[in-house]
């Protein structure tokens, strides 16, 4: 078990250029979540997969941005034509659905987004 | 909506001694699970212990313990013997038992510790 990995760590782009984030999940993992975290605050659900299903996306998540999880393995979250408001910190993380006693979810490094 | 409320920014504590973190949440919800996680600097978040609402009993994990109270829906994190290593931002976090079990958190607490 290697944990929840995130790549890149970070990433500096320029207003207007597109970024993919990549995420591995805990391998036997079937739920995996994106947050994204601004400066001095706490992580704000964008949006959520069981396996290969795109179940739950919050307001947040604009349409220049878009998930997938194909195969139900990794996950990968694309911004288009990023703004400097996109600036933030991209968390990952996973979980395993438990019917009787729910589930503990586990958090990646997270990927560092600077829009200049 | 479910929200979740630190109202201490930042907080600090001499080495060894105790320190008791805030946080208030609302729902609608009656069972539910509440969580305080640990984010060092540059570093993953990591769950620190955990609470279903269902549960009387408050939990303790080694010298963390939480005081819960589900009628003022306030949940406080204690920390005994605190140590250097113990240095973080800690959230609070909500999340309900059905569907997505998207957590909701604070705003944080950066903790010092002084030596």
């Amino acid at each position: 078990d290697t944990g929840v990995s995130q790549n890149p760590r970070h990433k500096i782009t320029k207003r207007g250029q597109n970024v993919t984030f990549r995420c591995d999940p805990i391998s036997e993992h079937n739920r995996l979540y994106w947050y994204r975290q601004t400066l001095g605050q706490g992580p704000e659900f964008l949006t959520y997969f069981q396996n290969e299903a795109q179940l739950e996306k919050s307001r947040l998540l604009s349409d220049r941005f878009s998930a997938e999880r194909p195969k139900g393995s990794f996950s990968t979250l694309e911004i288009q034509r990023t703004e400097q408001g996109d600036s933030a910190m991209y968390l990952c993380a996973s979980s395993l659905r438990q019917a009787i006693s729910g589930n503990t979810i586990y958090f990646g490094e997270g990927s560092w987004l600077t829009v200049v | 909506a479910q929200t979740v409320t630190q109202s201490q920014p930042e907080m600090s504590v001499q080495e060894a001694e105790t320190v008791t973190l805030s946080c208030t949440y609302d729902t609608s919800e009656s069972d539910y699970y509440l969580f305080w996680y640990k984010q060092p600097p540059s570093r993953q978040m990591i769950l620190v212990i955990r609470q279903e609402a269902y549960k009387q009993q408050n939990a303790t994990e080694n010298r963390f313990s939480v005081n819960f109270q589900k009628a003022a829906k306030s949940f406080s994190l204690k920390i005994s013997d605190s140590q250097l290593g113990d240095a973080a931002m800690y959230f609070c976090a909500y999340t309900q038992i059905q569907g997505a079990q998207k957590l909701v958190f604070g705003q944080g607490t950066r903790l010092t510790i002084n030596p």
